[in-house]
C-alpha cells in the first residue's frame, strides 16, 4: 500500500528566504507526482506535475524535483513571499491505482512579512 | 475555461439523513474523482467515473455511492449520515489518460450534527 510522508508538517520563514518542501513515498512503481496548494478552507490548486520518467519541473519560482528509484520528491519555493503562505501536499498516481492519488498530510507554510 | 464547479458549497445535515452532492468538470474531461478530506485523516480517494462507469472504488462503507451523467457531471450520495461524515468533499477532472493533471473542485463542505 502506498504511503506518502511529507517533512515538515509545518515550517514559518521571513519573507524573502529560499525554501525546500519534502516528500516521500514507498512505492516507486508511480506514473506521476503532482505538488498542491491548499488555501484555508479550500479547494486544491496544482502548482507542478511531475511525470515518472522526468527529473524536475518548474513554474515561476517554484521547482519540484523527483528521484523515483529513492521514492523522493522536493519543492523548491525561491524569494516566498507571505502570499505564498498556505498548506502543500504531494500527491503520487500509482502505476495501478488508475487516477487515484494519494497524498501526504501536507506542509503548512507560513511566511511572515 | 471554466474550472471544476461543486455544489452546494456548504451544506448542514441531520445524523441519519442523507445529502447528494454535485460536480462538474471541466469541459471535456471525462474522469472525475472524488476525495474526503478531514483533519484526522486528510485527503482520501472515494471512487472515480469515467463515461459513466465506477473504476475505481476506495476503501469507504456502502453508504457513499456516486453516478455520473452522459455529459460527464457527477453526483456523489452520502445515505443515513454519521457524524463522522463532517468532511471537505472535494471532486477532481482531468483528461483520459495517466499522463494528465488533475484539477479539483472549491469542494462541499458538510457538517452533519
Amino acid at each position: 500500500k502506498q504511503e506518502v510522508t511529507q517533512i515538515p508538517a509545518a515550517l514559518s520563514v521571513p519573507e524573502g528566504e529560499n525554501l525546500v518542501l519534502n516528500c516521500s513515498f514507498t512505492d516507486s512503481a508511480i506514473y506521476n507526482l503532482q505538488w498542491f496548494r491548499q488555501d484555508p478552507g479550500k479547494g486544491l490548486t496544482s502548482l507542478l506535475l511531475i511525470q515518472s520518467s522526468q527529473r524536475e519541473q518548474t513554474s515561476g519560482r517554484l521547482n519540484a524535483s523527483l528521484d523515483k528509484s529513492s521514492g523522493r520528491s522536493t519543492l523548491y519555493i525561491a524569494a516566498s513571499q507571505p502570499g505564498d503562505s498556505a498548506t502543500y501536499l504531494c500527491a503520487v498516481r500509482g502505476e495501478t491505482s488508475g487516477s487515484r492519488l494519494t497524498f501526504g498530510e501536507g506542509t503548512q507554510l507560513t511566511v511572515n512579512p | 475555461k471554466a474550472g471544476v464547479t461543486q455544489t452546494p458549497r456548504y451544506l448542514i445535515k441531520t445524523r441519519g439523513q442523507q445529502v447528494t452532492l454535485s460536480c462538474s468538470p471541466i469541459s471535456g474531461h471525462r474522469s472525475v474523482s472524488w476525495y474526503q478530506q478531514t483533519p484526522g485523516q486528510g485527503l482520501q480517494f472515494l471512487f472515480e467515473y469515467f463515461s459513466e462507469t465506477q473504476r475505481n472504488k476506495g476503501n469507504f462503507p456502502g453508504r457513499f455511492s456516486g453516478r455520473q451523467f452522459s455529459n460527464s457531471r457527477s453526483e456523489m450520495n452520502v445515505s443515513t449520515l454519521e457524524l463522522g461524515d463532517s468532511a471537505l468533499y472535494l471532486c477532481a477532472s482531468s483528461l483520459e489518460g495517466r499522463f494528465y493533471e488533475q484539477y479539483f473542485g472549491p469542494g462541499t463542505r458538510l457538517t452533519v450534527t
